[in-house]
């Protein structure tokens, strides 16, 4: 199972604020993703990366961005936050070797833009 | 495109008695499929899965499911609930083919004294 890293794991912040949502995993994991998690629970895919240098947008419109520089890093950046943008982010990992793309998640952020 | 449906919303129990959470899916191909739970204000943790042979699938804190292929279902059982198992809990599906893991909406289990 995989080690991932989330901070912060709660953020309070003012609207039009630049921020940044970490991850990180120790595993080595090739493939990583970011959801958004509504109040109602219901998971939404924003991006994800097969690897270094690759991201692709997923299938929940997002205003935020992504880099994917190091194998283990998988930074989420809001250039301008909004109260739209209230949420939970979850990000996950998963092995592409091990055949099934299991994915591991961590802890979450909590964002709350005032 | 596949998808997943759980039917109940919300299941209310009573400690010690059984449960079991429904989670059908729709795929054209084979599908791998997933069991995971959340506690309050953490991440996903996977209970289970299901890749190939056995029908029946055990996971962590007891829990079981049985894949059926005829009724495209992934049903989850635990025969005496506690109440640290109240949680939500999220059947996914991905085929085997395609990458993208497709999460249901999510059943809250309530276990009361």
């Amino acid at each position: 199972e995989a080690d991932i890293y989330q901070t912060p794991r709660y953020l309070v912040i003012g609207t039009g604020k630049k921020i940044t949502l970490e991850c990180s995993q120790t595993m080595g994991h090739d493939k990583m993703y970011w959801y958004q998690q509504d109040p109602g629970m219901e998971l939404h895919l924003i991006h994800y990366s097969y690897g270094v240098n690759s991201t692709e947008k997923g299938d929940l419109s997002s205003e935020s961005t992504v880099s994917r520089i190091r194998t283990e890093h998988f930074p989420l950046t809001l250039e301008s936050a909004r109260p739209s943008h209230t949420s939970q982010y979850l990000c996950a990992t998963a092995d592409s070797r091990e055949g099934s793309d299991t994915q591991y998640f961590g802890p979450g952020t909590r964002l709350t833009v005032l | 495109a596949q998808s997943v449906t759980q039917l109940d919303s919300q299941v209310p129990v009573f400690e010690e008695a059984p449960v079991e959470l429904r989670c059908n899916y729709s795929s054209s191909v084979s599908v791998y499929l997933f069991w995971y739970v959340q506690y309050p204000n953490q991440g996903l943790q996977l209970l289970l899965k299901y890749l190939s042979g056995s029908t029946l699938v055990k996971g962590i804190n007891g829990f079981e499911a049985e894949f059926n292929k005829s009724q495209t279902s992934f049903h989850l059982r635990k025969p005496s609930v506690h109440i640290s198992d109240t949680a939500e809990y999220f059947c996914a599906v991905v085929n085997t083919g395609f990458q993208k893991l497709v999460f249901g909406t999510g059943t809250r289990l309530l276990v009361s004294p």
